[in-house]
């Protein structure tokens, strides 16, 4: 019973490039949660999906930033036309339901030079 | 989002001394979960708790849900080196259509010194 994948475990683009961020969460799980972690700093959420809908992107940057998590394949996280200011690792969630403890994946550290 | 305030930011203890650290909020939570973050991994839970007045131990963890509902802490007794590490609390807010209802402290700094 795998956990949460992430993938790339680790990323590198150029400033203006874009960044796709892969999670498939973990089976039977239907809610996922994106959170951005920046060095020596806490967890910031970003976004909350549940099949094939957003139901809270209050985190996530209106520009340059989308996430998605179709009804088949893992939920993917989007930066286009990146800068040094994404460089960050970013975990993903998941979880049966919304009122129970999320299990997360060990992060995608995506660095932009 | 809510503010947790979780105290001490960082710690440096001997090998064998108990640990604790808190979170408290200005708003009522009604669960209350401790993850644990390695260098390089992602957060691991290790203690959730769901009811004011909880106290819920796992091996040397010990985790209570504050009765007031607005706080909680975590105990570490007899700390190992393997206890390094990042530990982040979290708490939920009563179910609110369409946002996210669970918020993350800033974490504990935890070094134990061999």
């Amino acid at each position: 019973n795998a956990g949460v994948m992430q993938n790339p475990r680790h990323l590198v683009r150029r400033r203006g490039q874009e960044a796709r961020l892969r999670c498939s969460p973990m089976k039977g799980h239907s809610h996922v949660y994106w959170y951005r972690q920046l060095p020596e700093e806490g967890l910031k959420f970003m976004v909350y999906l549940q099949k094939e809908n957003i139901i809270d992107e209050s985190g996530m940057p209106k520009e340059r930033f989308s996430a998605e998590f179709p009804k088949e394949g893992p939920s993917i996280l989007r930066i286009q036309q990146v800068v040094r200011g994404d460089s960050a690792a970013y975990f993903c969630a998941s979880s049966p339901s919304r009122e129970q403890g999320y299990t997360f994946g060990s992060g995608t550290r995506l660095t932009v030079v | 989002g809510q503010q947790l305030n979780q105290s001490p930011q960082s710690m440096f203890i001997q090998e064998g001394e108990d640990v604790s650290m808190n979170c408290t909020s200005s708003s009522i939570f009604n669960t209350w979960l401790w993850y644990k973050q390695d260098p390089g991994e992602g957060p691991v839970l290790l203690i959730a708790l769901y009811k004011a007045g909880e106290l819920t131990s796992n091996g040397r963890l010990t985790a209570q849900f504050g009765i007031t509902r607005k706080d909680s802490f975590l105990n570490i007794s007899a700390s190992i080196p393997s206890d390094v590490g990042i530990y982040f609390c979290a708490g939920r807010t009563p179910y609110q259509t369409g946002a996210n209802n669970l918020f993350f402290g800033t974490g504990t700094r935890l070094t134990v010194i061999p």
